[in-house]
């Protein structure tokens, strides 16, 4: 199984609410990404957790805080976002295991409009 | 650094058309080649892969061969169908840079009936 799970799949929200996205993933992989993925445009790396530690954040501004509770599990909270940030946020996994091709795997998305 | 060029979009062919879309790349290390398949609304999806130098990948239909002498990962498919209508990323990831994963730009492609 090669699936990765994502929640929700649609949220709109205002530019003062917190949200959380979703991500979960039980193929035993041992790194998770959070990539936004803007209309027509490859995605685009935000953050990095490899082992449960985060191991790469690519400039991504404050307003988006992950937040790797266990291996299975990748939650990233939304906070004070502006309307550019509607995107669609991709979660990816990896097995991250030496000597082996670190395949990633896609969850379906969440679409965020922010108003 | 690592890199992908992949051809422009979008295309559009007849159902049971030949497909090639071209990838290119530059990498500094011996990385891993990968075509993932988004179709609309959805996350993307591994099309394909290949680890190393004359490696073919193949999966429904679908075939790219690692050329390192041209430093190429073009995909094929001989016979397509509309629903192969979709975009298509060329990605790299090279172990001896941290894995990190470097897309093309997508190609997207419209097959009609």
């Amino acid at each position: 199984d090669t699936e990765v799970t994502q929640t929700p799949k649609h949220l709109v929200m205002g530019m003062t609410n917190k949200k959380s996205l979703k991500c979960e993933q039980h193929m035993g992989h041992r790194a998770m990404y959070w990539y936004k993925q803007k209309a027509k445009k490859p995605p685009e790396l935000m953050f990095v957790y490899s082992y449960e530690k985060l191991s790469i954040n690519e400039s991504v501004p404050s307003r988006f805080s992950p937040e790797c509770p266990n291996s299975s599990l990748l939650n990233l909270h939304l906070h004070a976002l502006q309307p550019e940030d509607s995107a669609l946020y991709l979660c990816a996994s990896s097995s991250r295991l030496a000597g082996i091709t670190d395949t990633q795997y896609f969850g379906p998305g969440t679409r965020l409009t922010v108003l | 650094g690592n890199s992908v060029t992949q051809m422009e979009g979008p295309v559009t062919l007849s159902e049971e058309a030949f497909l090639t879309i071209n990838c290119t790349y530059t990498a500094t290390g011996y990385p891993s080649l990968f075509w993932y398949v988004q179709y609309p609304g959805e996350g993307l999806q591994l099309l394909l892969k290949a680890t190393k130098a004359d490696d073919k990948g193949s999966n429904k239909g679908f075939e790219a061969t690692y050329r390192k002498e041209t430093t190429s990962f073009h995909l094929e498919k001989g016979s397509v169908q509309v629903s192969d209508s979709a975009v298509y990323f060329c990605a790299l990831s090279d172990r001896h840079t941290g894995n990190q994963f470097y897309f093309g730009t997508g190609t997207s492609l419209t097959v009609i009936p």
